[in-house]
């Protein structure tokens, strides 16, 4: 079945530390993203990209980093420079034909900093 | 810029009533809307979507919204609730510019009570 694979979906880390969060897509989409989710303030665009080698900021880019070297690859890190990384991560692809197609969620990565 | 406002954090409902979770939008030019449902620690689910056309969309399990340019509003709405409606339900826009970026609202808690 064509999907988004997000793993770890629990994740700790201590403070300092950098993680990596992996989304992986079979659905042969172009465009990929992260968005990050708080309590109470629906999702917030972290990174975003439309074709592979490319990618833009979103709202909240600071403290994270991403790359896209594979079509169905898109990893998220958080960084040590992120202040308050604790939350729920979603990765999330769509087809790039115009823009009147939906988003395509994986399940989601808990990231909880100790 | 693009936003989305849902004005409701919550709405309660008797089972067999009819729901309506309400969202309004900004945006330039004529939008793309869409809404998403999660299921707790779970990712979104992809419900209904109005492009263009007909003000009243049809989506999965029974949902559907009503768009009203007038009045910049896309209510999702269905005729009789079920207990297991109850999750939380995000609206989205984006424009139709070619851009990438879908914006969403802060999310509303549906809760259905038997």
């Amino acid at each position: 079945d064509g999907g988004i694979t997000q793993s770890p979906k629990y994740l700790f880390r201590k403070e300092g530390q950098n993680v990596t969060l992996s989304c992986e897509q079979n659905l042969n989409h172009d465009a990929m993203y992260w968005y990050r989710q708080d309590p109470g303030q629906g999702l917030r665009l972290i990174y975003y990209s439309q074709i592979v080698n490319d990618f833009q900021k979103g709202d909240i880019a600071e403290g994270y980093s991403v790359s896209r070297e594979k079509k169905e690859s898109f990893p998220l890190t958080v960084t040590s420079a992120q202040k308050n990384p604790t939350a729920f991560y979603l990765c999330a692809s769509r087809t790039s034909g115009g823009s009147t197609g939906e988003l395509f969620f994986g399940e989601g990565s808990r990231l909880t900093v100790l | 810029a693009q936003s989305v406002a849902q004005p409701e954090d919550q709405v309660n409902v008797a089972e067999g009533n009819p729901l309506t979770v309400k969202c309004t939008y900004s945006v330039s030019g004529n939008p793309y809307l869409f809404w998403y449902v999660q299921y707790p620690n779970r990712g979104l689910q992809f419900l209904l979507k109005y492009i263009t056309g007909d003000n009243l969309v049809k989506g999965s399990y029974g949902f559907e919204a009503e768009f009203n340019k007038s009045q910049t509003s896309f209510h999702l709405k269905k005729p009789s609730a079920l207990v297991s409606d109850s999750a939380l339900y995000f609206c989205a826009v984006r424009d139709n510019t070619g851009g990438f970026k879908t914006i969403f609202g802060a999310g509303t808690r549906l809760f259905v009570k038997a």
